[in-house]
């Protein structure tokens, strides 16, 4: 079955070291995203990558790098510089088109004490 | 820019209960409306979508139409079950920006 896949599903890590959420998919899609999702809140985007070997800021990439080397890969790295990074994290991919849905994994929730 | 504004919740109801969860956008062009839902613990799926003026999108029982008058694509839904409850997110997407923008979710909880 086609999809994302986002691995581990729960993560710890302690304060100051860096760490890398993997994002797979398996559906052909151009275009990736990372977003991070706290208690209660909505969804604020991390960083896009609309094909292989580029990427832009969203509204909250300080702290997070990405590469986008592969079509079906989009691994997030949240660095020692981002504040809070405990967090829900989500990936996402989408066709081109207008019309096309976003599709979800179902999220790694990190936690950093 | 584009925006996109939610009911606040939560949102409680009895079972059988008739649901409208509200959302009104901002946009320039003229964006593709979502409704995405989230259970506890998973990433958001594609509740239903329109992609033009007066489209409606509808999927297990929730319908939603995109109203370019007033801006609107408000989830409904004739009798609610338990196992509706979740976050409800909707969404615009605009081929200018390249990228989704979502309301902040409304959480509906559905009491036997």
């Amino acid at each position: 079955d086609g999809g994302i896949t986002q691995s581990p599903k729960y993560l710890f890590r302690k304060e100051g070291q860096n760490v890398t959420l993997s994002c797979e998919q398996n559906l052909n899609h151009d275009a990736m995203y990372w977003y991070r999702q706290d208690p209660g809140q909505g969804l604020r985007l991390i960083y896009y990558s609309q094909i292989v070997n580029d990427f832009q800021k969203g509204d909250i990439a300080e702290g997070y790098s990405v590469s986008r080397e592969k079509k079906e890969s989009f691994p997030l790295t949240v660095t020692s510089a981002q504040k809070n990074p405990t967090a829900f994290y989500l990936c996402a991919s989408r066709s081109t088109g207008d019309n096309s849905p976003l599709h979800f994994g179902n999220g790694t929730r990190l936690t950093v004490t | 820019g584009n925006s996109v504004t939610q009911m606040e919740g939560p949102v409680t109801l009895s079972e059988e209960a008739f649901l409208t969860i509200n959302c009104t956008y901002t946009a320039t062009g003229y964006p593709s409306l979502f409704w995405y839902v989230q259970y506890p613990g998973e990433g958001l799926q594609l509740l239903l979508k329109a992609t033009k003026a007066d489209d409606k999108g509808s999927n297990k029982g929730f319908e939603a139409t995109y109203r370019k008058e007033t801006t609107s694509f408000h989830l409904e839904k004739g009798s609610v079950q338990v196992s509706d409850s979740a976050v409800y997110f909707c969404a615009l997407y605009n081929t200018n920006a390249g990228k989704s923008t979502f309301g902040d979710g409304t959480t509906l909880t559905v009491k036997p």
